[in-house]
């Protein structure tokens, strides 16, 4: 079955530093990727999304290339901030059935500090 | 205002009890969603349903019994709460093209003693 694998966190930087979030994915035909932020005390919200190859999604500065080849859609940002402190969860659609039905990744914590 | 919304926040009982989470939507989308989430396992779909009338279980669909008999409403039951079922409950909606984004409501956290 479809699954979709992130880099273990929590992740810790200084605000302004170079933030990656690793996520690659397993799934039959061609799935559309997402990525989901969840504030403390929050549902999810869509960050960004690809539904293609080689589509780039972006956002709020961050970005996220779909990679075939490589089945891969990491989360990047050149500069991040404190209020960018969340859990990221790297997600793909099933495009084989009628619902949109979606499989997360753990989900990666990310901590900015002053 | 327009949104997905689930009732209640919080909620406390006690093993062998019944209990049903709210989840109400306001754009008529056809999609609705359950989910839980839990330390290490991220989001898991317990049961979805693509209109009214019209649902299908899950990854996670064991002890879970949900309805739908209006297009803006989708309750999730506990028949008879476990332990393991201490989680927290998001409900979420898309439209009916495929692939559109889910919209998430801010999430029930229901213990079980």
């Amino acid at each position: 079955g479809d699954s979709v694998t992130q880099m273990e966190g929590p992740v810790t930087l200084s605000e302004e530093a170079f933030l990656t979030i690793n996520c690659t994915y397993t799934a039959t035909g061609y799935p559309s990727l997402f990525w989901y932020v969840q504030y403390p005390g929050e549902g999810l919200q869509l960050l960004l999304k690809a539904t293609k190859a080689d589509d780039k999604g972006s956002n709020k500065g961050f970005e996220a290339t779909y990679r075939k080849e490589t089945t891969s859609f990491h989360l990047e940002k050149g500069s991040v901030q404190v209020s960018d402190s969340a859990v990221y969860f790297c997600a793909l659609s099933d495009q084989a059935g009628t619902a949109s039905k979606l499989t997360f990744g753990t989900g990666t914590r990310l901590q900015v500090t002053l | 205002d327009a949104g997905i919304t689930q009732s209640p926040r919080y909620k406390i009982t006690e093993t062998g009890r019944q209990v049903t989470l709210m989840c109400h939507q306001t754009w008529s989308h056809s999609y609705m969603f359950w989910y839980r989430q839990d330390l290490g396992h991220g989001l898991r779909l317990i049961y979805y349903s693509a209109a009214a009338d019209i649902t299908d279980k899950g990854e996670v669909p064991d002890g879970y019994v949900v309805s739908r008999s209006k297009t803006e409403n989708f309750p999730l039951t506990l028949e008879s709460a476990t332990r393991s079922q201490t989680s927290v409950y998001f409900c979420a909606s898309s439209g009916q093209i495929s692939n559109q984004p889910q919209h998430f409501g801010d999430g029930t956290r229901l213990s079980i003693l």
